[in-house]
């Protein structure tokens, strides 16, 4: 089946420290995969994506990288902020069908 | 644009009750996704609807659910009688017509339904 693995939370760092938060998946094929954000109060929001092995998504100095030979998609970030404390999600998807999310990482920056 | 809002954006009922979710999509998005997260859990997937026909309903946990999109607009989810383990919140996603995997769901700020 589909599934997808993240590292529990709740992460706490200091601002400008550096954010990895690893996700692993279980495809039955080549899925497109995802890092969503939820911020306090608000709804998911896209954070990036990859569609492809090799495939690098990036956004607002987030990056994951989808490598098909570990089943990983972890997502880094090189100096965080406070404004980055949110819930982070990482999920699988077949064209057509809907999500596989992981069960959420919960991340404080404190300054 | 407004994007995709949901209401109640919080609900406290007793066992037993009657509760109804409702998801205003994005204007002319064809499809209309609900997902449940249970606390602690992963985001599940509930049904898919293109506009008014449930394309995928697989992920609907009983027949104590009910959803429902008249009109091809808005869509409400009723979970008849709730059960404590109903509680945990409850996302709404719209995305354009066509081919569905080929457009961004837009996600909903969620209804947080709290069973007693």
């Amino acid at each position: 089946g589909n599934s997808v693995t993240q590292m529990e939370g709740p992460v706490t760092l200091s601002e400008e420290a550096f954010l990895t938060i690893n996700c692993t998946y279980t495809a039955t094929g080549y899925p497109s995969l995802f890092w969503y954000v939820q911020y306090p109060g608000e709804g998911l929001q896209l954070l990036l994506k990859a569609t492809k092995a090799d495939d690098k998504g990036s956004n607002k100095g987030f990056e994951a990288t989808y490598r098909k030979e570990t089943t990983s998609f972890h997502l880094e970030k090189g100096s965080v902020q406070v404004s980055d404390s949110a819930v982070y999600f990482c999920a699988l998807k077949f064209t057509g069908n809907q999500f596989y999310f992981g069960t959420g990482t919960s991340l404080t920056v404190i300054p | 644009e407004a994007g995709v809002t949901q209401f109640p954006s919080h609900s406290v009922i007793e066992k037993g009750q009657t509760v109804t979710l409702r998801c205003d999509p994005i204007s002319g998005h064809d499809n209309l996704y609900w997902y449940r997260r249970v606390m602690g859990k992963e985001i599940k997937f509930l049904l898919h609807f293109v506009k008014e026909s449930k394309q995928d309903e697989s992920g609907m946990p009983n027949n104590r659910f009910l959803a429902e999109r008249t009109g091809g607009t808005y869509s409400t989810l009723k979970v008849q009688p709730a059960e404590l383990e109903d509680s945990g919140v409850y996302f709404c996603a719209s995305s354009r017509g066509g081919v569905a995997g080929s457009y961004e769901q837009y996600f909903g700020p969620g209804t947080r339904l709290t069973v007693t």
